[in-house]
């Protein structure tokens, strides 16, 4: 069974660092593209990066890059996504997905999600 | 940058049908999936490559996709189908969401 398991929730102040993880399990976890969602409270999903957990390669959505970093560790099926320094701004539920490319980039789905990590910075 | 456009909301009886559409411009020549997500959950892929479903998607879902829009259909809808549905799709290696269409089953 495919599953990605996300960290808890996290509460943390304006101007503090934060990492968040999604371990999947059940598949190849080097086969496949990991991705970030962002979904800020009552609104829609938003997407935010993806990388592959083989090189690393990433590619990020161009309102994202520099405000966030992902990485992967293939050793323990575990992708990231950091902050360096959080902003109110930055409160919301951060969902994990899996990417399949069904027979090209531009077919690709996220077809497995995490369970959501909820951020939330206030002073 | 590209855009997709939903309908804020749909409602439906139960046993209709609901058709949640998604525009974007020249939609038809790219892939759309759709995602359905119920209150406080993680959402969940029912439609890729615009008219494939998953396994374990019932078949009431299925997806059509040509000229600017992308519609999701849901045949005999039932109560349990009420969620806020996302379309997606790919535009220069960015993942693109609609903003999201809540379906009201009442």
């Amino acid at each position: 069974e495919v599953q990605l398991v996300q960290s808890g929730a996290e509460v943390k102040k304006p101007g503090e660092s934060l990492k968040i993880s999604c371990q999947g399990s059940g598949y190849r976890f080097t086969s496949y593209w990991i991705g970030w969602v962002r979904q800020m409270p009552g609104q829609g999903l938003e997407w935010m990066a993806i990388i592959h957990p083989v090189d690393s390669d990433t590619k990020y959505n161009p309102s994202f890059q520099g405000q966030v970093t992902i990485s992967a560790d293939k050793s323990i099926t575990t992708a990231y996504l950091q902050w360096s320094s959080l902003k109110a701004s930055d409160t919301a539920m951060y969902y994990c997905a899996r990417l399949n490319y069904y027979d090209s980039s531009s077919s690709a789905a996220f077809d497995y999600w995490g369970q959501g990590t909820l951020v939330t910075v206030s002073s | 940058s590209y855009e997709l456009t939903q309908p804020p909301s749909v409602s439906v009886s139960p046993g209709q049908t609901a058709s949640i559409t998604c525009s974007g411009d020249k939609l038809g020549a790219k892939y759309a999936c759709w995602y359905q997500q119920k209150a406080g959950q993680s959402p969940v892929l029912v439609i890729y490559q615009d008219d494939k479903r998953p396994s374990g998607i019932p078949e009431r879902f299925s997806g059509s996709n040509s000229g600017n829009t992308a519609t999701l259909t849901i045949s005999g809808t039932q109560a349990m189908d009420e969620a806020d549905y996302y379309c997606q799709a790919w535009d220069s290696n960015t993942a693109v969401f609609g903003g999201g269409t809540k379906l009201t089953v009442l």
